[in-house]
């Protein structure tokens, strides 16, 4: 198993350029979730999903979209991108199910995207 | 509103001695959960413990316990016989609401790094 992984896991673009990082697993989780960490700072929630085709925000949303078309896949989109999002960015995903397994999110390696 | 606060931004212990993080949270949920994840210079989160807030033992898995003071809205880590792997940043974080709720969010402390000595 891969388990979670995210493409890019570099990115410069220009401010107002555009782009969408990838998260793919392959556990077969229904819980997903992108986070942004800042330097010197815990991760923040920007959005999740509970399933296929939903999604709902998190604590900082604000100039980011998302999609969950399939399962295995939670795309994160920035449409206009600033300099305040420069940041590293997380997937991870979740089982909902009972189990001891069931607590844990399982992260992706990260994508490092600075904005100029 | 939930809230997780580490006040250690920097430790440092000696190789083989055990080490404390601390950890406080403040949530009106009766349901939660804790956790700590372990985030070393490579960027990855890897995921050390997890105590249930009804679970009446602390948690423990190998040289990690979780010391759980439910009145005192604590859960610190204790990282027995240190080694010099164990430098890295160490983050608390809390999930909002019971196990079964709808999302299962984390809300993460601004972590401490720790740095093992030989």
């Amino acid at each position: 198993n891969a388990g979670v992984t995210q493409t890019p896991k570099f990115r410069v673009l220009k401010t107002g350029q555009s782009m969408t990082l990838l998260c793919a697993q392959d556990m077969n989780h229904e819980y997903m979730y992108w986070y942004r960490q800042d330097p010197g700072m815990g991760l923040r929630l920007i959005h999740y999903s509970v399933g296929e085709g939903t999604t709902a925000k998190g604590e900082v949303p604000d100039g980011y979209n998302v999609s969950r078309l399939k399962k295995q896949n939670f795309l994160l989109g920035l449409e206009s991108a600033a300099p305040s999002q420069t940041s590293v960015y997380f997937c991870a995903s979740k089982s909902p199910v009972a189990g001891r397994n069931s607590y844990e999110q399982y992260f992706g390696p990260g994508t490092r995207l600075t904005v100029t | 509103a939930q809230k997780i606060t580490q006040t250690q931004p920097g430790m440092f212990v000696q190789e083989k001695e055990a080490v404390t993080l601390d950890c406080t949270y403040d949530t009106s949920d009766q349901s939660y959960g804790l956790f700590w994840y372990k985030q070393p210079s490579s960027g990855e989160m890897i995921f050390l413990i997890y105590q249930g807030s009804y679970d009446e033992q602390n948690a423990t898995e190998g040289r990690y316990s979780l010391n759980f003071q439910k009145a005192r809205k604590s859960a610190n880590l204790v990282i027995s016989a240190s080694q010099l792997g164990d430098s890295a940043m160490y983050f608390c974080a809390m999930r909002e609401g019971p196990i079964y709720n709808q999302g299962g969010k984390l809300i993460f402390g601004q972590g401490t790094e720790l740095s093992v000595k030989p």
